[in-house]
């Protein structure tokens, strides 16, 4: 247990709709990272947040978009669902902005019907 | 696109018998890290080395880098059953962010 959590851990929607996915940090953790896993795709990193501020961004789409919290939990929202966006999302979190080592979540597995 | 090229994509062994797994990857690099994942679960961090070291040990792992041929090795010594996973290497970049570069992984399965 890496003392990463993740809700939920299953999601089945349709295409067009809105999901949020929750991820709570390892405590101390000021960094938190998302990362999509799809089969054409592999692990790919979306975006981190450090102490609630965005610090770096990567293959995130524009129809999805994070925050992180004051109590330093993170959301990642999907939206304008499409069936490519099927995949599983991991969170991660490390101690500071540029602590080498991150903890994952279990994932949260998004279908999209 | 993927930093990381994992080598080979899958591996199938006897358990007792060692795996290596070969990550190739194509910029600059502050670290590198392996990553075990268990069937569609979540990523466990297995070992990292910098970009000034050569080789690290961790129980049956170990790992060597060359960043003159950007690639790095891990080493799983008298394999188990429970070893069974995706395997995959991550880099990390220079500059002060600590996003990781993942590869596309290796697949290995260590049989009875």
């Amino acid at each position: 247990d890496s003392g990463v959590t993740q809700t939920p851990k299953h999601l089945i929607t349709a295409t067009g709709q809105r999901v949020t996915l929750r991820c709570s940090p390892r405590s101390g953790d000021l960094s938190v990272y998302w990362y999509q896993q799809s089969l054409d795709q592999g692990l790919q990193f979306l975006i981190q947040y450090y102490n609630g501020e965005e610090r770096a961004k990567g293959n995130i789409l524009e129809r999805f978009s994070a925050q992180q919290f004051p109590d330093l939990h993170s959301e990642l929202n999907l939206s304008s669902l499409e069936l490519g966006d099927s995949a599983l999302y991991f969170c991660a979190s490390s101690v500071g902005a540029g602590s080498e080592t991150q903890y994952f979540g279990p994932g949260t597995r998004l279908l999209v019907l | 696109s993927q930093q990381g090229e994992e080598d080979p994509q899958a591996l199938s062994i006897q358990e007792g018998e060692n795996a290596t797994m070969n990550c190739s990857y194509k910029t600059s690099i502050n670290n590198l890290q392996w990553y075990r994942q268990n069937s569609g679960r979540g990523l466990v961090h297995l070992i990292l080395i910098r970009s000034n070291e050569r080789e690290k040990h961790s129980g049956r792992l170990r790992v060597t880098l060359d960043t003159s041929k950007k690639s790095s090795s891990l080493l799983i010594t008298a394999s188990r059953a429970a070893d069974t996973a995706s395997y995959f290497c991550a880099t990390g970049l220079p500059g002060g962010y600590n996003k990781l570069i993942f590869g596309a992984g290796t697949r290995l399965a260590v049989h009875p």
